[in-house]
C-alpha cells in the first residue's frame, strides 16, 4: 500500500554536528516530496521540497537528496543547532487522485545537545 | 505575506457536543486541506477543498465535515464528539497542487 516511512524514530546529535534524517516511500508516482519540522505545540513548518525530476536540492543549512531507484530520500542539516530540535516529517502526495492529500511518515525526533 | 491562521487555538468540549474550527489560508491560496494529528495515528488527512468544492476525503466518519467559502476560508465541523476526537487539528493551504503550508493548529480536548 501507499506509505512514507522513516528508518529511525529518534536521532541525538551534538551541537555543530551534521544530522541526516532518512525516509523511505513506496509509491513511485509522487511528483514531489516535502520535509517539515514540527516543534512542540506548533504546526508543521515547511523546510524544503524536492520535485521528482531532481536528485538534490539545497536550502539554508539543509540539503534533500532523492534516490528514486531505491525510493529513498534524506534530509541533511549542516552544523545542527539546539533550535533544530524538533520532530521531522517527510511527506508526499502518493499518486492517483490525491488532491490536497499528503501522506506523512511517522516522524523522527531530533535532539541536539549543546 | 501572512501565514495560515486557525481559530480557536484551544478548545475544550464534552462528549456529544459539536465543534466548528476555522482556517484562513495564505492569501492567493485556493486549496485548503485538513488533518488530524494524534500521538497514536500521526497526521491523517481529513479532506481538501478547492474553490468551495470538496475534491478529496480521507477515511473519517461522516461526523467530520467541512466547507469552504468564496474567499477560500474554510471551516470544519465535528458533530457528536467522542473522546477519541481529542487531537490537534491542522489546516494547510497551497497553490494546488503544490507544497502545503500549515497553520498552528487547534488543540481540541473532549472530556
Amino acid at each position: 500500500g501507499e506509505s512514507v516511512g522513516l528508518h529511525l524514530p529518534t536521532l541525538s546529535v551534538q551541537e555543530g554536528d551534521n544530522s541526516i534524517i532518512n525516509c523511505a516511500y513506496s509509491n513511485s508516482a509522487s511528483d514531489y516530496f516535502i520535509w517539515y519540522k514540527q516543534e512542540s505545540g506548533k504546526g508543521p513548518q515547511f523546510i524544503i521540497d524536492i520535485r521528482s525530476n531532481m536528485d538534490k536540492r539545497q536550502g539554508q543549512r539543509v540539503t534533500v537528496l532523492l534516490n528514486k531507484t531505491v525510493k529513498h530520500l534524506s534530509l541533511q542539516i549542516a552544523a545542527t543547532q539546539p533550535g533544530d530540535s524538533a520532530v521531522y516529517f517527510c511527506a508526499g502526495p502518493m499518486g492517483g487522485t490525491s488532491y490536497g492529500k499528503l501522506t506523512f511518515g511517522q516522524g523522527t525526533i531530533l535532539t541536539v545537545h549543546p | 505575506k501572512a501565514g495560515v491562521t486557525q481559530t480557536p487555538r484551544y478548545l475544550i468540549k464534552t462528549r456529544g457536543q459539536q465543534v466548528t474550527l476555522s482556517c484562513s489560508p495564505i492569501s492567493g491560496h485556493r486549496s485548503v486541506s485538513w488533518y488530524q494529528q494524534t500521538p497514536g495515528q500521526g497526521l491523517q488527512f481529513l479532506f481538501e477543498y478547492f474553490s468551495e468544492t470538496q475534491r478529496n476525503k480521507g477515511n473519517f466518519p461522516g461526523r467530520f465535515s467541512g466547507r469552504q467559502f468564496s474567499n477560500s476560508r474554510s471551516e470544519m465541523n465535528v458533530s457528536t464528539l467522542e473522546l477519541g476526537d481529542s487531537a490537534l487539528y491542522l489546516c494547510a493551504s497551497s497553490l494546488s497542487p503544490d507544497t502545503q503550508y500549515f497553520g498552528p493548529g487547534t488543540r481540541l480536548t473532549v472530556l
